[in-house]
């Protein structure tokens, strides 16, 4: 049973629009949520971050909202650019006694048609 | 350049062989990660390390070992190669373990036939 779920597989969206993509959890002690974009042949890089005791957390043209009592979080990408075309994981963390887990989500690829 | 490097790019290896995967960071991150991408699973933690010397499972162990001798190296072992074990398999780093940003390393692509 998967803890962090994205389910949409992909995205399309119009250069210069507003791309969403969501990424709902299970599990409610998730103390802290990430987001990381993935180009081909490339490696995950870090996007965005943001704290359980926070809703929302913004970096230029990135903003996560968090709706804990939903158990859903968002990424939101304004103005998209071409160059945004690639998969985006969502994570979620939850620090326990004796480590620390982090759980992905399958990912969403992201179009942005020029 | 600082960073986490992979080796190989990417192998086809026979089922029953022994492969070993190398990751290398020069960022003296004491935390490092084994994960494998599977078309519609995402990313699923092999196997962490806290620092060197210490190691512990994640949520796909099974089939493969790591050893952390010192901060920089973290190989992953697969003692016996399975077909189940065609993946790209990514290694990544942080400053500890925590909920931290992770770098991830640029993957190797292994095929086991």
């Amino acid at each position: 049973d998967q803890q962090v779920k994205q389910n949409s597989p992909s995205l399309s969206v119009q250069e210069g629009r507003i791309s969403i993509l969501n990424c709902d959890y299970t599990n409610s002690m998730f103390d802290y949520f990430l987001w990381y974009k993935k180009y081909p042949a490339e490696g995950p890089t870090f996007l965005i971050s943001i704290s359980s005791i926070k809703d929302k957390n913004e970096d230029g043209r990135f903003t996560v909202f968090l709706n804990k009592s939903a158990k859903h979080l968002s990424l939101h990408i304004v103005p998209s650019q071409p160059g945004d075309s690639a998969v985006y994981f969502c994570a979620a963390g939850v620090s326990h006694t004796g480590g620390f887990k982090t759980i992905f989500g399958a990912g969403t690829r992201l179009f942005v048609k020029a | 350049i600082a960073g986490i490097t992979q080796a190989p790019t990417s192998q086809i290896l026979a089922a029953g062989r022994r492969m070993t995967l190398r990751c290398t960071q020069d960022m003296r991150h004491n935390a490092m990660y084994w994960y494998r991408q599977d078309l519609g699973l995402g990313l699923r933690l092999i196997h962490y390390s806290n620092t060197a010397g210490t190691t512990g499972k994640g949520e796909v162990p099974d089939g493969y070992s790591v050893s952390r001798a010192n901060t920089d190296d973290f190989p992953l072992t697969l003692a016996s190669a399975v077909p189940s074990q065609t993946s790209v398999y990514f290694c990544a780093s942080s400053a500890n373990l925590g909920i931290n940003e992770q770098f991830f390393g640029p993957g190797t692509r292994l095929t086991v036939l």
